[in-house]
């Protein structure tokens, strides 16, 4: 299993400015995940951070918006730039352990309201 | 793209009764997933299905993964408050395409 501290939990921000999510992993894990999960709406990857390289986006996400940085094996930041209230969401970490059968472990969440 | 349809969105029933929720989908994975999310709180894996046709007990919570392997059901026996939460499923491909999809749940309330 892997217990993952996220912070903050929640805040409320403005308009035009940026806010960073802190993941740390209680183990060492090659990939880390960012997930977004708006009213309503699935919970959507965001982009896969691998320690020593830059990160992978998914459709419709790019590093300008969502920069990711992966210092080390236990630790990630996603940042929400230049805000506005369309980014107003729970953005979730997580991380995979095991194989074959593999599990998914997630942070307790950040939401995020923008005004 | 793989898409996994949840039904029903919304469900609030009374503490002892029954449901089952369902997760389809037209596309085939590999293995299925089932996460229970409280307010405030990431989702919690439940259960993994993998072989078409199975079935797995988790207390009160049933699982079946579909015989062709593109839909799921969750069957809660005597509901109970504790209960309450989004359930999610999620889908893994095969292959290359490892990654999951998610459907948007279901919120179920149980009342006391």
């Amino acid at each position: 299993s892997a217990v993952i501290s996220q912070k903050p939990s929640r805040d409320i921000c403005q308009r035009g400015t940026s806010l960073t999510i802190q993941c740390q992993v209680d183990s060492q894990v090659t990939m880390m995940f960012w997930y977004r999960q708006q009213p309503g709406q699935s919970l959507t990857l965001i982009a896969t951070a691998n320690q020593g390289s830059e990160a992978t986006y998914e459709s419709g996400f790019v590093i300008d918006k969502f920069p990711i940085s992966r210092p080390n094996l236990t630790f990630s930041t996603l940042t929400v730039s230049n805000m506005s209230p369309e980014d107003s969401s729970i953005y979730l970490c997580s991380v995979e352990v095991g194989t074959g059968g593999r599990k998914l472990f997630f942070g307790s969440g950040t939401q995020l309201s923008v005004l | 793209t793989q898409l996994l349809e949840q039904s029903p969105q919304f469900l609030s029933i009374q503490e002892g009764e029954n449901l089952t929720v369902y997760c389809n989908s037209s596309s085939v994975f590999s293995s299925l997933q089932w996460y229970r999310q409280e307010p405030g709180e990431g989702p919690v894996l439940l259960v993994t299905v993998v072989t078409g046709g199975e079935v797995k007990k988790l207390k009160r919570l049933t699982f079946q993964f579909g015989d062709a392997r593109k839909d799921s059901s969750l069957h809660i026996t005597a509901a109970q408050p504790g209960d309450t939460g989004l359930y999610l499923c999620a889908g893994r491909g095969g292959g290359s395409n490892y990654k999951l999809t998610f459907g948007k749940g279901t919120l179920l309330t149980v009342n006391p």
